[in-house]
């Protein structure tokens, strides 16, 4: 069916370190993938896109990869700091190109220790 | 606007009554979506717009809920006859095109039947 699934519900870090989230998609005609932000109260905020004709992308401290090979898209943080607490979405063009529309998963809630 | 505006932003009703949830996405944007957001779920893809073509209305959960997207440009969702399970926070998002960039989220109607 149409969905996204994310591996682990919650991850917990501790300030400083690095953080991999994980998230499993449906769509093997997916070409693009999303991983959003969301704190407490607001709506989802971009993080990093990546299209299916690359395996990596990187921005300012966050780098997504993509493995079509298994159907997994992957969020690293690097410093993980507190303001980084939140719940993380990825999403995926389900259907591929113009016909597709953006499908999330259940999303990841990030704990940053101090 | 500068952003996506959404309008309520919160909204208490009784069992029974209709509800209009209205959605400003930002200026140019011919992609428009909602999804809704039950506590601690992901983000439930309900229907979108694109330009002129005929609404996605694959993921509406009943025949209580339309949406409506005047001059391409404001959205209202609309719930009718509201029932309890209706209770989440309804989230509106825009985009330059479906499917394949980055959708820009309002802040949400946190809607409550009581």
């Amino acid at each position: 069916g149409e969905s996204v699934g994310l591996h682990l519900p919650t991850l917990s870090v501790q300030e400083g370190d690095n953080s991999i989230i994980n998230c499993a998609y449906s769509n093997s005609a997916s070409d693009y993938f999303i991983w959003y932000k969301q704190e407490s109260g607001k709506g989802p905020q971009f993080i990093i896109d990546i299209r299916s004709n690359m395996d990596k992308r990187q921005g300012q401290r966050v780098t997504v990869l993509l493995n079509k090979t298994v159907k997994h898209l992957s969020l690293q943080i690097a410093a993980t700091q507190p303001g980084d607490s939140a719940v993380y979405f990825c999403a995926e063009n389900y259907g591929s190109g113009n016909t597709g529309k953006l499908i999330f998963g259940q999303g990841t809630t990030l704990q940053v220790k101090p | 606007g500068a952003g996506v505006s959404q309008s309520p932003s919160n909204k208490v009703t009784e069992k029974g009554k209709d509800v209009e949830l209205r959605c400003d996405p930002i200026s140019g944007h011919t992609a428009l979506y909602w999804y809704r957001q039950s506590l601690g779920q992901g983000l439930e893809f309900l229907i979108y717009f694109q330009g002129n073509s005929a609404p996605d209305k694959s993921g509406l959960p009943s025949d209580r809920f339309s949406a409506e997207r005047t001059g391409g440009s404001v959205s209202t969702l609309t719930i009718q006859r509201t029932q309890q399970e209706d209770s989440a926070v309804y989230l509106c998002a825009s985009s330059l095109s479906r499917g394949t960039t980055e959708a820009f989220f309002g802040q949400g109607t946190r809607l409550t039947v009581v």
